[in-house]
């Protein structure tokens, strides 16, 4: 998993709470990423950020929110508008965005609803 | 539209026995092709990619994939699979580049592989 970690490990979340997912990286790389993986469908990319203080939305954005203030931080925000938040939720990282550079994926979070 | 296929939901093996998992593609241009493998509860780790050159790409953990493009398959190889090789696999490829030339990634569903001793 590199230099990047992601916590909690399982976050349990109360109907109508938001919740928030941390992601740091130590690798010095400018872009991060946030997926969703549910069983069977692969992985979907929610937010991508290039830059700090810059980020746009993904195939599946409905439902989060990201912030990107610091270079190493990237953290997601499953608020209470996505109804179906049950999901394991990896953060990765490359180091400029561009097409041939390899993303690096932390241990993920798995996200649950009481 | 940009689009990668595993055929296969699951693998098995025998231990020592050669392994292929498959992967097709289907992309406009060249296409920048990536494995990762994930054990349980875990993030995805990085294996190999094809970005141009030698068809046949050699990775981690004695993991090979050929690049075929006229077939537009991606298949993952290892001439004698082990135990602790039972994961879930996933092929990826690069899609057309949002504004800004982001490097955004389509994976497939997976391929789980059993290796059995």
């Amino acid at each position: 998993d590199g230099g990047i970690t992601q916590s909690p490990k399982y976050l349990f979340r109360k109907e109508g709470q938001n919740v928030t997912l941390s992601c740091e990286q130590n690798l010095n790389h400018d872009a991060m990423y946030w997926y969703r993986q549910d069983p069977g469908q692969g992985l979907r990319l929610i937010y991508y950020s290039q830059i700090v203080n810059d980020f746009q939305k993904g195939d599946i954005a409905e439902g989060y929110s990201v912030s990107r203030e610091k270079k190493e931080s990237f953290p997601l925000t499953v608020t209470s508008a996505q109804k179906n938040p049950t999901a394991f939720y990896l953060c990765a990282s490359s180091s400029s965005g561009r097409a041939w550079e390899t993303q690096y994926f932390g241990p993920g979070t798995r996200l649950l609803v009481l | 539209a940009q689009s990668v296929a595993q055929p296969e939901d699951q693998v098995n093996v025998a231990e020592g026995n050669p392994l292929t998992v498959k992967c097709t593609y289907s992309v406009s241009g060249n296409p920048y092709l990536f494995w990762y493998v994930q054990y349980p509860n875990r993030g995805l780790q990085f294996l190999l990619k094809y970005i141009t050159g030698d068809n046949l790409v050699k990775g981690s953990y004695g993991f090979e994939a050929e690049f075929n493009k006229s077939q537009t398959s991606f298949h993952l190889k290892k001439p004698s699979a082990l135990v602790s090789d039972s994961a879930l696999y996933f092929c990826a490829v690069r899609d057309l580049p949002f504004s800004g030339g982001y490097n955004k990634l389509i994976f497939g569903a997976g391929t789980r592989l059993a290796v059995h001793p």
